[in-house]
C-alpha cells in the first residue's frame, strides 16, 4: 500500500526558479492538502482541495499555487522561489474532512 | 480562531519513566475533533488518535492514553513506561466540525520527547 507519495523527496533550487511537487494517493480519498513545516512553527497549511478541480487557500497561500486535474493528484507549484520557502512540505489526504488525516514523507525544499 | 497551544517544547525523560505531553486548544465551535501525530526523528507523520468533542472517555492504547478534559480544553497525552522508540516529536491538532475552519487542522508547535536509554 503506498497510501500518500511526494516526489521529489529533496529540491535544492536558487531563487526566482519555478518548481512543482507532486502529491498522489491511492486512497481514493476525496481531500488534499499541502502543508509546510518550519521550526518551531508546526505544520502550517498551504492550500486544500475537497475533490477534483477544486482548491481553496489556507493559513499560508502566498507564493504557491496548487492543481487538483485528477482526484488522486495534487500539485503544488512555486512560481518564483524565494528564501523564505525553504521549508519541509507535506502533503495529506483524507477520506471526509474530519477524518485523519494521511501524510506523505515529506519534501525537504532549500531555496538558495 | 483557533489554537493549539503545545507549552513544552522539550521534554527529556529516563528509559520507563512515564511522560505526559500537554495540549491545551482554543475554539469557538461546539464540535471539533482533536488529534495527536507523531513524528519520528526519520521524518513521516504518524497519526495516533483522533477524538471528538462530544466524547470525553479517556482512552488508553498499550502504553498511551488520552485525557479529554472539556472544562479546561486539554487534550494530554501520556506515555507509561516509555522507551527508547517514542523519541519523537508530537503534534496535537484540532479541527472545527464545520464553517471555514473545517478543513484546516491546526496544529501545536509539537513537544519534543527525548527517552534517555
Amino acid at each position: 500500500n503506498a497510501g500518500v507519495t511526494q516526489t521529489p523527496k529533496f529540491r535544492v533550487l536558487k531563487t526566482g526558479q519555478s518548481m512543482t511537487l507532486l502529491c498522489a494517493q491511492d486512497m481514493n480519498h476525496e481531500y488534499m492538502y499541502w502543508y509546510r513545516q518550519d521550526p518551531g512553527m508546526g505544520l502550517r497549511l498551504i492550500h486544500y482541495s475537497v475533490g477534483e478541480g477544486t482548491t481553496a487557500k489556507g493559513e499560508v497561500p502566498d507564493g504557491y499555487n496548487v492543481s487538483r486535474l485528477k482526484k488522486q493528484n495534487f500539485l503544488l507549484g512555486l512560481e518564483s522561489a524565494a528564501p523564505s520557502q525553504t521549508s519541509v512540505y507535506f502533503c495529506a489526504s483524507s477520506y471526509y474532512s474530519n477524518q485523519p488525516q494521511h501524510f506523505g514523507d515529506g519534501t525537504r525544499l532549500s531555496i538558495l | 480562531a483557533q489554537k493549539v497551544t503545545q507549552a513544552q517544547t522539550e521534554i527529556s525523560v529516563v528509559e520507563k519513566e512515564d511522560v505526559t505531553l500537554d495540549c491545551v486548544y482554543e475554539t469557538r465551535d461546539t464540535t471539533y475533533y482533536l488529534f495527536w501525530y507523531k513524528q519520528p526523528p526519520s521524518g513521516e507523520l504518524v497519526f495516533l488518535i483522533r477524538r471528538n468533542s462530544f466524547d470525553e472517555q479517556n482512552e488508553i492504547s498499550g502504553r498511551y492514553s488520552w485525557n479529554f478534559q472539556k472544562s479546561t480544553s486539554s487534550f494530554n497525552f501520556t506515555i507509561t513506561a516509555s522507551q527508547v522508540v517514542d523519541s519523537a516529536v508530537y503534534f496535537c491538532a484540532l479541527r472545527a466540525q464545520s464553517g471555514a475552519g473545517s478543513y484546516q487542522l491546526t496544529f501545536g508547535k509539537g513537544t519534543k520527547l527525548s527517552v534517555i536509554p
